[in-house]
């Protein structure tokens, strides 16, 4: 069975900083998918980014880009110049692409960004 | 497109009565989710639609939870008798053949309390 960790219950950062946050998976499976998801205080879940496994270029889009290591099985997401709206719960996602296409979350990272 | 709609927004309900959830996937999109969030247990996945035919179901908790799929367009999550352990956000989900059911579009969730 897959395991998703996220290892930071909560994290902080100074607007206009950098941040990191951490995930790591478990799994056999050689034909899968990574996300982050961002839940604000709304609640709605919003993909942040997408990373195929297969892909060995690291995923970006604008501020938010990832740390894609196989080996390690680590997925750790950088958001960089943090803006007040990056306030939110972030979850790691795993999806087993030859399965279903269900996904398994982390127990997520509160991430506050201080003005 | 509206993106998906789930119904109601917040439910309140004394213990033993039965509940219904309602969910309109994105138009097109051909695999349907549904999702509880708790603190306890974070996000998971409850049961997963393929074409309207459920694929995956374990982890509905126990018989008191079904969920049905009459058609493309809706699907219903019912709890009966609801319990005051039922109390969550349930998401709804849905992801179609343009991005290979790989990105997951979800609805704004029910908050359910069960008193």
């Amino acid at each position: 069975a897959q395991t998703v960790t996220q290892s930071q219950p909560e994290m902080s950062v100074q607007e206009a900083e950098t941040v990191t946050l951490s995930c790591t998976y478990d799994t056999s499976e050689s034909n899968y998918y990574l996300f982050w998801y961002k839940q604000p205080p709304s609640r709605q879940m919003i993909l942040v980014i997408r990373q195929e496994a297969y892909k060995q270029q690291n995923a970006t889009e604008n501020r938010f880009s990832v740390n894609f290591q196989k080996a390690a099985k680590s997925f750790s997401l950088k958001i960089s110049d943090s803006q007040l709206g990056d306030t939110a719960m972030y979850f790691c996602a795993f999806m087993n692409r030859d399965s279903s296409y269900k996904l398994i979350f982390g127990s997520g990272t509160r991430l506050l960004v201080r003005p | 497109d509206a993106g998906v709609i789930q119904s109601p927004r917040h439910e309140v309900t004394e213990m033993g009565q039965e509940v219904t959830l309602r969910c309109k996937p994105i138009s097109g999109h051909n695999s349907l989710f549904w999702y509880r969030q708790t603190m306890m247990r974070g996000l998971e996945l409850l049961i997963y639609f393929n074409n309207n035919v459920p694929i995956d179901d374990s982890g509905m908790p126990e018989d008191r939870f079904s969920a049905k799929m009459p058609n493309a367009s809706f699907s219903t999550l019912k709890i009966q008798p609801s319990e005051p352990r039922d109390s969550a956000v349930y998401f709804c989900a849905s992801s179609g053949p343009l991005h290979g059911n790989t990105e997951a579009f979800f609805g704004q969730g029910t908050r359910l309390t069960v008193v």
